[in-house]
């Protein structure tokens, strides 16, 4: 069983959709999360964390968290073609006192005119 | 306010030679992880450094090493290139161990032929 595991897409959605991303974690001691948008060719851009049960709000991002579960998700409000790109989510590992990410494969979203 | 940079930007070296590559973290942060994305993968963490000492280490093996200089930067060295090392080599920057947000540099792609 993977650490992250998130569906690989690709996710087809219309022009002002919303975008639903999923993502699971194996681990019950993961405290904090994070989404990270790539575009091809490009390097992992933060769009949000999140560390509490519940949902967190940024923009068009919403972010919820559901450690019962051990379930993450991402959802994109009236979606654009920019928002095409790779989606990573990733949890925090720490260990001696020292922090890492542990990442997904990534979700592929096309978001089509 | 500079973000994190890295160089080259893309590399090719032929099978058994040596690479290093070079990171410069965002202005602030004290500490440096290297991770490894091979292509359709999600990063995966190599090693990182915290006061010039690497505090953790991913599944790599000895022929992956590095540096972190009092200023903050670092290197990663990688000795007898095998085919399977071609990736994206992301530096992420962060504050305090590790711990809360990190933030990715641009990457350099090596190509091993």
């Amino acid at each position: 069983q993977k650490e992250v595991e998130q569906n690989s897409g690709p996710l087809s959605v219309p022009e002002g959709a919303i975008a639903s991303l999923n993502c699971t974690y194996s681990d019950r001691g993961s405290q904090s999360f994070f989404w990270y948008r790539q575009y091809s060719g490009k390097s992992p851009e933060l769009i949000m964390f999140i560390y509490s049960n519940g949902d967190k709000e940024d923009g068009r991002f919403t972010a919820q968290l559901n450690k019962a579960s051990q379930y993450v998700s991402l959802l994109i409000r009236d979606s654009q073609p920019s928002d095409s790109a790779t989606y990573l989510c990733a949890r925090e590992a720490f260990s001696g006192g020292y922090n890492k990410l542990i990442f997904g494969a990534g979700t592929r979203l096309a978001v089509h005119p | 306010d500079a973000g994190v940079t890295q160089s080259p930007t893309h590399l090719i070296k032929t099978r058994g030679q040596q690479v290093t590559l070079r990171c410069s973290p965002k202005s602030g942060h004290d500490t440096v992880s290297w991770y490894q994305q091979a292509l359709g993968q999600g990063p995966q963490f190599i090693f990182q450094y915290y006061e010039e000492e690497e505090r953790q280490r991913g599944n790599f093996p000895d022929r992956f090493s590095g540096h972190q200089f009092p200023n903050y930067s670092s290197e990663l060295n990688v000795n007898a290139l095998l085919l399977g090392d071609s990736a994206l080599y992301l530096c992420a920057s962060s504050f305090d161990r590790g711990l809360g947000e990190q933030y990715f540099g641009p990457g350099t792609r090596l190509t091993v032929t």
